[in-house]
C-alpha cells in the first residue's frame, strides 16, 4: 500500500548547527502532514503539522517544507541543541482516511557538543 | 493536568500468560489507538476505536484484543497467540475530526520470557 519513508536513518550534527531531516511519501492523495519528536523511551511529542494547501510553516526553531511536486517533507532545526538530539517521526493522513496517520521509519538525529 | 496515561512503564510476563496494558486519556477524545514499535523501528498500528463500544483491527492485530467500553480508557490485551510480544507498546488518542494530531502516552516496555 501507500507509504511514508525516509531517506537518512541517523543524522549527526555539530551543536548550533542547523538541521535538516527529510521524508518522502508516496501517497499523493494526503492532505495532512505532521512531525514528532520521540526521546529514548518516551512517547511521540508533537512537534509540527502542515496541510497540504500550504508549502511552509514556521514555529519555534522548527520548519517544515512541504514539496507537493516530488512528494517530500523536511523538518528544520535551526541552532540545533543537545536536547534535540531524539528519532525524529513524519507521519501522513491520507484525504480518505478519516483521521488515520500512517508513520514512517524514522530518523535519530545525534547533536555533538 | 491533561493528558494521556500508560501504566505500568515496565511490564514483565512468563510466555504462554496473557496480559493487559492500561491507556487512559482526559482529553475528552473520541478516536484512540494501539502501535508497537520494535527497537529501531517506527510505529505499527495494532488496533484503533473511533468511538465507544467499536474498534478496528490494524496492520498487525493478531494476537492482541482490545474493548472500548468507555471513552477514557482502551486497554490492549496481549494474548498467547502472539508470537512475538516483547515491545514497546503506545496508546495515543485524537479529536475524531478537524485537529489530526495524535497524542501519545509515555508508553510501556512489555518483556516475555
Amino acid at each position: 500500500g501507500e507509504s511514508v519513508g525516509l531517506h537518512l536513518p541517523t543524522l549527526s550534527v555539530q551543536e548550533g548547527d542547523n538541521s535538516i531531516i527529510n521524508c518522502a511519501y508516496s501517497n499523493s492523495a494526503s492532505d495532512y502532514f505532521i512531525w514528532y519528536k520521540q526521546e529514548s523511551g518516551k512517547g511521540p511529542q508533537f512537534i509540527i503539522d502542515i496541510r497540504s494547501n500550504m508549502d511552509k510553516r514556521q514555529g519555534q526553531r522548527v520548519t517544515v517544507l512541504l514539496n507537493k511536486t516530488v512528494k517530500h517533507l523536511s523538518l528544520q532545526i535551526a541552532a540545533t541543541q543537545p536536547g534535540d538530539s531524539a528519532v525524529y517521526f513524519c507521519a501522513e493522513k491520507g484525504i480518505n482516511a478519516g483521521n488515520m496517520l500512517t508513520f514512517g521509519g524514522g530518523t535519530r538525529l545525534m547533536v555533538k557538543p | 493536568d491533561g493528558g494521556i496515561t500508560q501504566s505500568p512503564k515496565y511490564l514483565f510476563r512468563k510466555e504462554g500468560q496473557n496480559v493487559t496494558l492500561s491507556c487512559e486519556q482526559n482529553l475528552n477524545h473520541d478516536a484512540m489507538y494501539w502501535y508497537r514499535q520494535d527497537p529501531g523501528q517506527g510505529l505499527r498500528l495494532i488496533y484503533y476505536s473511533q468511538i465507544v463500544n467499536d474498534f478496528q483491527k490494524g496492520d498487525i492485530a493478531e494476537g492482541y484484543s482490545v474493548s472500548r467500553e468507555k471513552k477514557e480508557s482502551f486497554p490492549l490485551t496481549v494474548t498467547s497467540a502472539q508470537k512475538n510480544p516483547t515491545a514497546f507498546y503506545l496508546c495515543a488518542s485524537s479529536a475524531a475530526s478537524g485537529n489530526f494530531e495524535q497524542y501519545f502516552g509515555p508508553g510501556t516496555r512489555l518483556t516475555v520470557t
